[in-house]
């Protein structure tokens, strides 16, 4: 199957700084990418759908100027936590389609604590 | 849009017994249900999907059956294992490459030895 990577699994900032989580697609290309925010024991709620060479498009209630989205390449999306503070400490996932597939590949998750 | 609901939230079976989590969906143009596992701390992974044109799929220990008219899909996992334990989500799709998912809450899968 197709495989997709997240870094960092998991990292602590300080309330206040900004953190990056890259979501990359190893095998495959992705014109699409989708980020999730998932709360323990809880589903998992899209946040934004990620489009290489185009702006991303945000879930009501995402706020965009927080949550940084740049789909850089066809393997690459990246998500940017500006100004974190507590409350955006979560499980963050990324999910990739291959052209051709029904069926979405799920990162491992980055687990973000904002102290 | 789509509205997906999954039940029961938490299920406990024995060890060897058949599991059963079912999903409903409203959108009749979701065509795509896959099944996901989740383990503590790490990223959903597909074991069974299924296809609006077929009623019933089976892997193993694991089946997904489906009914159209009603709306409403099921996983089937028999003779189960303490490594089953995890957290089951369904979801549906009205299929093609970049759509988007629409996940059930989820359901707490406890396979006592």
């Amino acid at each position: 199957g197709a495989v997709v990577s997240q870094h960092p699994s998991w990292v602590i900032c300080k309330s206040g700084t900004s953190v990056k989580i890259e979501c990359r697609s190893l095998d495959f290309q992705a014109t699409t990418m989708f980020w999730y925010r998932q709360f323990p024991k809880q589903s998992l709620m899209l946040m934004a759908t990620s489009n290489e060479g185009s702006k991303a498009t945000y879930e009501q209630g995402v706020e965009k100027d927080k949550f940084l989205i740049n789909h850089a390449s066809l393997t690459l999306s990246t998500l940017t936590v500006t100004s974190a503070h507590p409350e955006d400490s979560s499980f963050y996932i990324c999910s990739a389609p291959r052209a051709g597939d029904h069926e979405q590949y799920f990162g491992p998750g980055t687990r973000l604590t904002v102290t | 849009g789509e509205n997906v609901e999954q039940h029961p939230s938490t299920l406990s079976v024995q060890e060897g017994d058949s599991a059963v989590i079912k999903c409903t969906y409203s959108d009749s143009a979701s065509n795509y249900f896959p099944w996901y596992k989740q383990e503590l701390g790490k990223g959903p992974q597909l074991i069974i999907d299924i296809r609006s044109n077929v009623g019933e799929k089976k892997d193993q220990r694991i089946a997904v059956t489906l009914n159209k008219t009603a709306k409403h899909f099921s996983l089937h996992i028999t003779e189960t294992q303490p490594e089953d334990s995890a957290v089951y989500f369904c979801a549906a799709s009205n299929g093609g490459t970049g759509n988007q998912f629409y996940f059930g809450t989820g359901t707490s899968l406890t396979v006592i030895p």
